[in-house]
């Protein structure tokens, strides 16, 4: 196992687009969280899901953000009619159980809007 | 969304000199995590905190989690290359699944 897959890398869109990243994550965990990170930030709490279950959602999830876990296995992110503030890293993170023990994040999609 | 205080934003030091940063909250936190992270990459857990007053190491790192449960505090010993990057402090509290990150140290060291 290579660890919390994302892709793309790097997306770059133009305002108004819809765009969609994909998180694989480490094959036994059963616990997914979307973060999202602007420049000299720390990263923020977006969303998590058990299995297929979307247990929590930030007030940073506008209703232009929709994530999915559909099989309790990879997740998506979709942000629809982009805005240039949507324009960060966006991470994924992955742990079995609980998060005490440290969730296990990806190397992160980074968005650029123009 | 709240941000934990970390100092200093940023530090310049040479190879060999040692490192202390810190982490203050407004809010108690059960658990203390440390992470770095590198350019283009995700953070990295360098090491976690239980318990108040604990102090844990790995290798170089140390940190405490403060007895107050509103601070923690790392330090690196004898600073190598490598240990160039963003240093982040992140609370979690029981039942609630998400973290919540610091500001971040940057950390440059010095040819």
């Amino acid at each position: 196992d290579t660890g919390v897959s994302q892709d793309p890398r790097h997306k770059i869109t133009k305002r108004g687009q819809n765009v969609t990243f994909r998180c694989d994550p480490i094959s036994e965990h059963n616990r997914l969280y979307w973060y999202r990170q602007t420049l000299g930030q720390g990263p923020e709490f977006l969303t998590y899901f058990q299995n297929e279950a979307q247990l929590e959602k930030s007030r940073l999830l506008s209703d232009r953000f929709s994530a999915e876990r559909p099989k309790g296995s990879f997740s998506t992110l979709e942000i629809q009619r982009t805005e240039q503030g949507d324009s960060a890293m966006y991470l994924c993170a992955s742990s079995l159980g609980t998060g005490f023990n440290g969730y296990t994040f990806g190397s992160g999609t980074r968005l650029t809007v123009v | 969304g709240q941000q934990l205080n970390q100092s200093p934003q940023s530090m310049f030091i040479q190879e060999g000199e040692d490192v202390s940063m810190n982490c203050t909250s407004s809010s108690i936190f059960n658990t203390w995590l440390w992470y770095k992270q590198e350019p283009g990459e995700g953070p990295v857990l360098l090491i976690a905190l239980y318990k108040a007053g604990e102090l844990t190491s790995n290798g170089r790192l140390t940190a405490q989690f403060g007895i107050t449960r509103k601070d923690s505090f790392l330090n690196i010993s004898a600073s190598i290359p490598s240990d160039v990057g963003i240093y982040f402090c992140a609370g979690l509290n029981f039942g609630n699944e998400k973290l919540t990150f610091g500001t971040g140290t940057r950390l440059t060291i010095i040819p």
